[in-house]
């Protein structure tokens, strides 16, 4: 079983640079989040997806954006890379909302230089 | 705001009981939740407890809720070397979609 899968497990870019981080789940799960992981400050989330057709802001938005393709797809998109956006970013699926169990992809190990 | 905190590491020997402990603000916390990331891994969910119960057992994995204290711990019994994990805390507070994530304890066991 596949879960969540996230492409690519690691990238290093430019300062500038952009790039969009895919996610893909396939247990049918109807919200969708991407998080982002810093030593000593554990999950702080990007943007959420409750349902198919809809995105929101999470903790820490800013220099991201967001797609739900499909109820499968969720992409996070990096526009002009920054040196702050160094981070391992996660992707993670639920089958509705935050009272329900979260599966994670193996993450995106990201450094911007 | 809404807060989670934890301590960042705990260091046990292995055989012994690891108790993680977990503070948290939100009152209206309906799940709180205990995620293991293991190295180079996503997180996967341990357990949970809903906020009306006071503990939850699961084989070697005991959950204490304090709810006037906002004081949720984990505890593993006979600890073991395949035990060496990040642990989270996160409680699902006002938001419907948002977890709120504890900084994670890092579990090390010593032989």
């Amino acid at each position: 079983n596949a879960g969540v899968t996230q492409t690519p497990k690691f990238q290093v870019l430019k300062t500038g640079q952009s790039m969009t981080l895919q996610c893909a789940q396939d247990m049918n799960h109807n919200s969708m989040y991407w998080y982002r992981q810093d030593p000593g400050m554990g999950l702080r989330l990007i943007y959420y997806s409750a349902s198919e057709g809809t995105t929101d802001k999470g903790e820490v938005p800013n220099g991201y954006n967001v797609s739900r393709l499909n109820k499968r797809e969720f992409s996070l998109r990096l526009e002009s890379a920054a040196p702050s956006q160094t981070s391992v970013y996660f992707c993670a699926s639920s089958e509705l909302g935050a009272n329900t169990e979260a599966f994670f992809g193996q993450g995106t190990r990201l450094t911007v230089v | 705001g809404e807060d989670v905190e934890q301590s960042l590491f705990l260091s046990v020997r292995e055989g012994d009981s690891s108790v993680i402990n977990c503070t948290y603000t939100d009152s209206s916390s309906t799940y709180l939740y205990w995620y293991k990331q293991e190295p180079g891994a996503g997180l996967q969910l341990l357990t949970y407890i809903f906020s009306n119960m006071d503990m939850k057992q699961d084989q070697r994995l005991t959950v204490l809720l304090n709810k006037k204290d906002k004081h949720l711990s984990l505890r593993i019994a006979d600890t073991q070397t395949g035990d060496s994990a990040i642990y989270f805390c996160a409680e699902a507070g006002d938001s419907n979609y948002q977890l709120i994530w504890g900084a994670g304890t890092k579990l090390i066991i010593k032989p």
